[in-house]
């Protein structure tokens, strides 16, 4: 069945850099866009990012745009978040996500099965 | 993008029926034919109980129905049981291969 594993969290202070990683299994990852959404302590889910199939297309919300970077490799069933000039107001629980279609369409691109997090803590 | 408004919380009793609304704008739940709905219990992963509106995927009950209204999605909860108590979360596409979701409304079993 469909798993993913997310892993590269934890305490980090306000300006330095993480990576996160999201190991997939029971699907063709290489078939499937990804997203990354995360959830601060107590509040609501925030997407994040999402990336195409192949790696070539990349979308982001507005306050992570120049900080964060989504990548994957297809030969490791494997996406990334590469997340630098972190902030106080990055904290949050991130999950990966796979989009519910083949490829790339609109229509198949909202996010269906997800990982069980990786607790992101900014602080100083 | 602004986060879609839900109600904070909703409640009923075993069996009874529940409605949570989700109002958007014409930039998304308008726009769009792809509102899904997630259930999060505290401390685990969200699971998508619908997809695009109306669609329930295979292993969800069909006491789970969506639906839509111009700037505004549904999700009933039909015949409402208590492994139902969990936090609700709709989630739009929002154009430019961007989205945006709701702000979560908890689902109490009386």
């Amino acid at each position: 069945q469909v798993h993913l594993v997310e892993s590269g969290g934890g305490v980090v202070q306000p300006g330095r850099s993480l990576r996160l990683s999201c190991a997939v299994s029971g699907f063709f990852f290489n078939n499937f866009g990804m997203h990354w959404v995360r959830q601060a302590p107590g509040k609501g889910l925030e997407w994040v990012a999402i990336l195409s199939y192949d790696g070539s297309k990349k979308y982001y919300t507005d306050s992570v745009k120049g900080r964060f970077t989504i990548s994957r490799d297809n030969s490791k069933n494997t996406v990334y978040l590469q997340m630098n000039s972190l902030r106080v107001d990055d904290t949050a629980m991130y999950y990966c996500a796979k989009a519910r279609g083949v490829l790339w369409f609109e229509s198949s691109l909202s996010p269906d099965y997800w990982g069980q997090g990786t607790l992101v803590t900014v602080s100083s | 993008q602004s986060a879609l408004t839900q109600p904070r919380s909703v409640s009923g009793s075993p069996g009874q029926s529940v409605t949570i609304s989700c109002t958007g704008s014409s930039s998304d739940v308008d726009g769009y034919d792809y509102v899904s709905w997630f259930q999060q219990y505290p401390g685990k992963a969200p699971k998508v109980m619908i997809y695009d509106v109306s669609k329930r995927p295979s292993g969800v009950p069909d006491r789970f129905s969506g639906s839509k209204s111009g700037d505004t999605a549904s999700l009933t909860i039909s015949g409402l049981q208590t492994e139902d108590e969990a936090e609700y979360y709709c989630c739009s596409y929002a154009g430019s291969y961007s989205f945006v979701f709701g702000t979560g409304t908890k689902v109490t079993v009386l």
